[in-house]
């Protein structure tokens, strides 16, 4: 993953809106990728997966795209609420090493009444 | 979803002291659990790899000697910060898969334990 310091990347989007929230992974050979949500003073919370064998998949307002041809990943929000406001990370699960995941910088997602 | 727990939820300690923080699996086995640390504004970083039954593997630049993490059973692992100092504060967060569920799963996270060193 990448490291961006002190500033985490911000979307504002205004409730209702779609969001769609990026992220660039950093190794080709990862086979499983997972979107988190982290609200402030909380652990990462698990949104949705998606094995390398797919480029799509969906959840409830949610869906998650897998490009590894240019190693990207993107997180859809349909209808986005109040509640959605928090830092979202991807996280990569590189092969033979189960469980250690790679969180990418993250993005703050601010929704606007 | 599996649960994660983490105690405390925060605390603060004086400067040279230790602090253990413990994280529980409530309702699966894990024989592997991990440790991150998140700085404010910053992403998660991984700083072991705690397995029930031998010796945790530590990332590079990871201070085994003062981060010490015991694994002793399926259900628990826990890690110390050894003689504490204000650069040590920072979210600890502990992460655990369901040794049922196998591969290419989730991990699910425990709350995080807010320490302050001062």
């Amino acid at each position: 993953g990448e490291s961006v310091g002190l500033h985490l990347p911000t979307l504002s989007v205004q409730e209702g809106d779609n969001s769609i929230i990026n992220c660039a992974y950093s190794n080709s050979a990862s086979d499983y990728f997972i979107w988190y949500k982290q609200e402030s003073g909380k652990g990462p919370q698990f949104i949705i997966d998606i094995r390398s064998n797919m480029d799509k998949r969906q959840g409830q307002r949610v869906t998650v795209l897998l490009n590894k041809t240019v190693k990207h990943l993107s997180l859809q929000i349909a209808a986005t609420q109040p509640g959605d406001s928090a830092v979202y990370f991807c996280a990569e699960n590189p092969p033979d090493s189960w469980g250690k995941l790679q969180f990418g910088a993250g993005t703050q997602v601010v929704v606007t009444p | 979803g599996a649960v994660v727990s983490q105690h405390p939820s925060w605390v603060i300690c004086k400067s040279g002291t230790s602090v253990k923080i413990e994280c529980r699996s409530l309702d699966f086995q894990a024989t592997t659990m991990f440790w991150y640390r998140q700085f404010p504004k910053q992403s998660l970083m991984l700083m072991a790899t705690s397995n029930e039954g031998s010796k945790a593997t530590y990332e590079q630049g990871v201070e085994k000697d003062k981060f010490l993490i015991n694994h002793a059973s399926l259900t628990l692992s826990t890690l110390t910060v050894t003689s504490a100092h204000p650069e040590d504060s920072s979210f600890y967060i502990c992460s655990a898969r369901d040794l049922a569920r196998g591969q290419g799963t989730e991990a699910f996270f425990g709350q995080g334990t807010r320490l302050t060193v001062v």
